[in-house]
């Protein structure tokens, strides 16, 4: 099984959809959440953390599960700027550094 | 645009060839990492300098050599490279805080190798 899995996708929606990702992750060691965005041929760039509370950025929610070791992402009135590729991150302090782990990601495309 | 820089952005060398990769940051930030990242696959992390102090090696073949000069500054040197190899080599860097490095990733926009 691997670290963090998600739906590769693609998710193909039209503009104004409401669109949600999942990640599940295999460590129940790791201690903290975070959503990247990665666009064609670009470096991966921190989207928002994920908190158990659940957290919101805008058009953005977040929401992670301990207990399921699960997390998610909710994108409200999509762009068609939203289209990117969506990284699951999960990290893990081992001592001496954060070992932070990348899912396979999630590609949204969105459509006129 | 991104704080992190690497140079350079495309490298093309032999399988007989040695380069190093370079990676930079003046954000005071305590925690610097490589990661490798194959077309259409996340990226996978390598290393990760702490503090100035390698604190993990994700079992990387000795092929590719860390080197931390200063807090500032991260080299990757590779010599005899296979094709394989082959991929965007991501630099990046997190904020440290009372000992422990931070958490959140800033990524450089990547050196794009290819082995022959």
């Amino acid at each position: 099984r691997k670290e963090v899995e998600q739906d590769p996708g693609p998710f193909n929606v039209p503009e104004g959809a409401t669109v949600a990702f999942n990640c599940t992750y295999s460590n129940s060691a790791s201690q903290s959440f975070f959503w990247y965005r990665q666009d064609c041929r670009k470096e991966p760039k921190l989207l928002m953390s994920v908190y158990s509370s659940g957290n919101e950025d805008g058009r953005f929610t977040a929401q992670l599960n301990r207990a399921s070791q699960y997390i998610s992402l909710l994108i409200r009135d999509s762009k068609l700027s939203d289209s990117a590729t969506y990284l699951c991150v999960v990290n893990t302090y081992t001592g001496g550094g954060n070992k932070l782990t990348f899912g396979t990601g999630t590609q949204l495309k969105v459509e006129l | 645009d991104t704080e992190v820089t690497q140079t350079p952005k495309h490298l093309v060398m032999g399988m007989t060839n040695k380069k190093s990769l370079k990676c930079e940051q003046h954000m005071g930030h305590r925690a610097m990492y490589w990661y490798k990242q194959k077309a259409k696959k996340p990226p996978e992390l390598m290393f990760v300098y702490s503090y100035e102090k390698l604190s993990i090696n994700e079992s990387v073949p000795s092929r590719f050599s860390p080197e931390c000069p200063n807090s500032s500054l991260l080299n990757l040197h590779l010599h005899a490279l296979q094709p394989e190899d082959s991929a965007l080599y991501l630099c990046a860097s997190s904020q440290g805080d009372r000992g422990r490095p931070g958490e959140k990733l800033f990524f450089g926009s990547g050196t794009q190798l290819s082995v022959l």
